[in-house]
């Protein structure tokens, strides 16, 4: 089955600065890599997303890239604000089978 | 509605009782899944539905866990006696088609201890 690595687990950054959180997928099935935002005591929200036929895809200050060949995608936030300040997931799917997650990176954004 | 609504948000048991928790998906959505998310912040996939029926059940415990998503009710998630390890938040989600098609949103879980 698929298998998600997410990597920081925790990534300090100033505001203002950028964030770079990466995943490795192993399944290369998998055409679907959507990434989600946690705050504290809620559940997980989406943010972005991004489908096998599309190497980047960009929204305001969020963006994710796809490289289907090394099986990795990121998600680059810029001009960081607190409110930023959250765990991040990255999760992939094939599409009939059940997202899978990477284990969360926590941002922490220091004003 | 337009949200994923769980119910209850707490719910403490003592190790041996029966909880049950339960989910309205977002009106329209025709599939409904259950996470469960432990302090580590891993989400594990229980089961998943299409309507009333199981979709996909690959990651739901063999003892002590059942689910239902009934016709006109809202879904549940029931753990028979209940254990220490089973204290985690467990989220609902919703969407209009399997995993990969369209977005798939999240309740803001029901948190779980058992003591």
């Amino acid at each position: 089955g698929e298998n998600v690595e997410q990597h920081p687990s925790t990534l300090s950054v100033q505001e203002g600065d950028s964030a770079v959180i990466k995943c490795t997928y192993s399944d290369s099935a998998s055409n679907y890599f959507p990434w989600y935002k946690q705050e504290l005591g809620k559940g997980p929200q989406l943010i972005i997303d991004i489908r096998s036929n599309v190497g980047e895809k960009k929204d305001q200050r969020i963006a994710v890239t796809l490289n289907k060949t090394a099986k990795h995608f990121s998600l680059h936030i810029t001009e960081t604000q607190p409110e930023d300040s959250a765990v991040y997931f990255c999760a992939a799917t094939q599409g009939n089978t059940p997202l899978v997650f990477g284990k969360g990176t926590r941002l922490s954004v220091i004003a | 509605g337009e949200e994923v609504a769980q119910t209850p948000k707490h719910l403490v048991r003592g190790e041996g009782q029966k909880a049950k928790l339960y989910c309205a998906p977002i009106k329209g959505h025709s599939y409904v899944f259950w996470y469960q998310q432990v302090l580590k912040n891993e989400f594990k996939f229980l089961i998943s539905f299409q309507n009333e029926n199981v979709f996909d059940e690959t990651g739901m415990p063999k003892e002590r866990f059942s689910a239902k998503c009934l016709p006109n009710s809202p879904c549940s998630l029931e753990i028979q006696a209940t254990k220490l390890e089973d204290s985690a938040v467990y989220f609902c989600a919703s969407s209009h088609s399997p995993p990969g098609g369209n977005t798939i949103y999240f309740g803001e879980g029901s948190w779980l201890t058992v003591v």
